[in-house]
């Protein structure tokens, strides 16, 4: 079936440097995507999202941009910090063709910021 | 901030066993959703509830689980005849908006461990 994935299982990151964290997804159909930042013992926290008709948005230090060229899913955080240390999921929301839409979460990327 | 909330945070039953796990979704959230994380796994999602109804469920979700708006406050995921498959991070979710809406933003709790022995 089609999922959600990441390329890079773990990255590490010296703090103040930029960090870019990728997902791949492979059905077309999707049409929202999110990411999602989990701490160790808390639940995944809303980071940014963008709708298919864009392929790029802004927040506050974080940028993702959308390719549907070749289905790619990016997440950039500018200046990392400790605190940004955390797995980082990539979300679709895609609509089955039949009137349902769920989120399908990809596994993950781990953020280690070294100080 | 809003938050939604779920108890207990760790729970430890034997296989057999019935659970149920609570959640308080933010308050004028209309859709609310049940999703697991399997240790070191993708979070699934398991089931939508809309205006007392489920609205949508994976194929996880057989009849061994159940939901439940008792109340206006609270969610609840009830789990039957537990098996140790079902140990898992159970994460509550709430939402203001459709999950067709195009921006479906869902707020989640912190989660309920669940140890099935």
């Amino acid at each position: 079936g089609e999922s959600v994935g990441l390329h890079l299982p773990t990255l590490s990151v010296q703090e103040g440097d930029n960090s870019i964290i990728n997902c791949a997804y492979s059905n077309s159909a999707s049409d929202y995507f999110i990411w999602y930042k989990q701490e160790s013992g808390k639940g995944p926290q809303f980071i940014i999202d963008i709708r298919s008709n864009m392929d790029k948005r802004q927040g506050q230090r974080v940028t993702v941009l959308l390719n549907k060229t070749v289905k790619h899913l990016s997440l950039q955080i500018a200046a990392t910090q400790p605190g940004d240390s955390a797995v980082y999921f990539c979300a679709e929301n895609t609509n089955s063709g039949a009137g349902s839409y769920q989120l399908t979460f990809g596994k993950g990327t781990k953020l280690s910021v070294i100080p | 901030e809003p938050e939604v909330t779920q108890t207990p945070s760790h729970q430890v039953t034997q296989m057999g066993q019935e659970v149920i796990l609570r959640c308080v979704p933010i308050s004028n959230h209309l859709y609310f959703y049940w999703y697991r994380q399997i240790l070191g796994q993708k979070v699934e999602f398991l089931v939508s509830f809309y205006n007392n109804e489920i609205s949508e469920k994976s194929e996880i979700f057989d009849d061994q689980f159940s939901v439940e708006r008792p109340d206006g406050s609270n969610f609840t995921l009830k789990i039957r005849s537990t098996k140790l498959e079902d140990s898992a991070m159970y994460f509550c979710a709430s939402s203001l908006t459709s999950p067709d809406s195009g921006a479906n933003v869902l707020t989640f709790g912190a989660g309920s461990r669940l140890t099935v022995l």
